[in-house]
């Protein structure tokens, strides 16, 4: 079983809503990753976690926080988003974050902020 | 960091022709190299990988080929179909953690 469930698929918000972004694997995977993809563009990397442990940021602005409750789930805080936020926001894992470790995308929540 | 490159951006071909993506990466160091086909509205998915100690890897219509030397790798699909139309994603990485996507060519197969 190769899934990595994403919640909510379709998410709608004001700049001044909280919300949060939620990712659940059942594949014994140490590494997980949120990447944002913007339309006709690959995906970016923004955080990943090892191990539970934050182990990079891209630089990602603070509105955004991530969270790694234990080594199934990831969240992804939202605050203060701007509308150039909108985008596909993908959640994934792999076994770790070593190398070459098959790494398998979630279906995605596609976030609108008005 | 890295840097991956792809060609071209966009690929039409007849049902029934192949189809070449052509990537190449800048650090020497990278030794993982997978394909990724996104499907309008859906995520990103594995249909290929190859690491650094082989040449080549098929799977059915699908092989990836890759130069070591000239930094450069490749997808060849075979017998073109309908379905095979979609965005295709090249990556590079040393750790996944870097891992670097290329820009994407979006495939389309005519019947």
């Amino acid at each position: 079983d190769t899934e990595v469930t994403q919640t909510p698929k379709h998410l709608v918000m004001g700049m001044t809503n909280k919300k949060s972004l939620k990712c659940e694997q059942h594949m014994g995977h140490r590494a997980m990753y949120w990447y944002k993809q913007k339309a006709k563009k690959p995906p970016e990397l923004m955080f990943v976690y090892s191990y539970e442990k934050l182990s990079i940021n891209e630089s990602v602005p603070s509105r955004f926080s991530p969270e790694c409750p234990n080594s199934s789930l990831l969240n992804l805080h939202l605050h203060a988003l701007q509308p150039e936020d909108s985008a596909l926001y993908l959640c994934a894992s792999s076994q770790d974050d070593w190398k070459g470790n098959t790494i398998y995308f979630g279906e995605g929540s596609w976030l609108t902020v008005v | 960091g890295e840097n991956v490159e792809q060609h071209p951006s966009t690929l039409s071909v007849q049902e029934g022709d192949s189809a070449v993506i052509k990537c190449t990466y800048s650090d020497s160091a990278s030794n993982y190299f997978p394909w990724y086909k996104q499907e309008l509205g859906k995520r990103p998915q594995l249909i290929i990988d190859i690491r650094s100690n082989v040449g080549e890897k098929k799977d059915q219509r699908i092989a990836v080929t890759l130069n070591k030397t000239a930094k450069h790798f490749s997808l060849h699909i075979t017998e073109t179909q309908p379905e095979d139309s979609a965005v295709y994603f090249c990556a590079a990485s040393i750790w996944n953690n870097d891992m670097r996507f290329g820009a994407g060519t979006r495939l389309t197969v005519k019947p």
